[in-house]
């Protein structure tokens, strides 16, 4: 089955500086990688989404990169703000068939203002 | 108002005794799933389920059990067989078979083993 490893698992910056999350997956079958958002006491909610036939996503001042060779992807948060203090969850999976969402284990990002 | 409502928010329970979670959503989405939260484990894939009437074994489904006799609904229940209970639980949902899967998540049931 699918295997997502997230690092780092806590990560500090500075309010304005970038912070960098990567993630690789195992199955290669795998075509479509989502991020989550969950902020403390919340539910989880998607910020970006990248499929396989694509390398880059950008939305604002997130960004998402995907490395099919390497299976590796990787969040980007520019310019942060303490509103971007959260967990971040990667996941991956394959929406045609039976669909399973594999995630990793979470990035806790603490902003400092 | 469109969502997944998961109840109850706080659960207690007694070891030995069975427990069963609500999970209902009114997006008309076909997929349906059980995740696990734990401190530093992410989250971990209980059950799913594609349509009405069948489901699939997560990476973590000892102990648990689920059914889905409606669309809409989707309810786990966690078994006296499950030897570490206390967790976050979260419900979600998606459109299933689509090209992009994301996930609409409810907002959750603690569950506390006394």
């Amino acid at each position: 089955g699918e295997n997502v490893e997230q690092h780092p698992s806590t990560l500090s910056v500075q309010e304005g500086d970038s912070a960098v999350i990567k993630c690789t997956y195992s199955d290669s079958a795998s075509n479509y990688f989502p991020w989550y958002k969950q902020e403390l006491g919340k539910r989880p909610q998607l910020i970006i989404d990248i499929r396989s036939n694509v390398g880059e996503k950008k939305d604002q001042r997130i960004a998402v990169t995907l490395n099919k060779t390497a299976k590796h992807f990787s969040l980007h948060i520019t310019e942060t703000q303490p509103e971007d203090s959260a967990v971040y969850f990667c996941a991956a999976s394959n929406p045609g068939g039976y669909q399973k969402v594999t995630f990793g284990i979470g990035t806790k990002l603490q902003v400092i203002p | 108002d469109g969502g997944i409502t998961q109840s109850p928010k706080y659960l207690f329970r007694k070891e030995g005794q069975n427990v069963t979670l609500s999970c209902e959503q009114n997006l008309n989405h076909d997929a349906m799933y059980w995740y696990r939260q734990d401190p530093g484990q992410g989250l971990r894939l209980i059950y799913y389920s594609q349509i009405v009437n069948d489901f699939q074994k997560g990476d973590i489904a000892e102990g648990y059990s689920v059914s889905r006799e409606k669309k809409e609904s989707f309810p786990l229940t966690v078994t006296s067989a499950q030897k570490n209970p206390t967790a976050f639980y979260l419900c979600a949902s998606s459109v299933g078979q689509a090209l992009t899967g994301e996930l609409f998540f409810g907002e959750g049931s603690r569950l506390t083993v006394l």
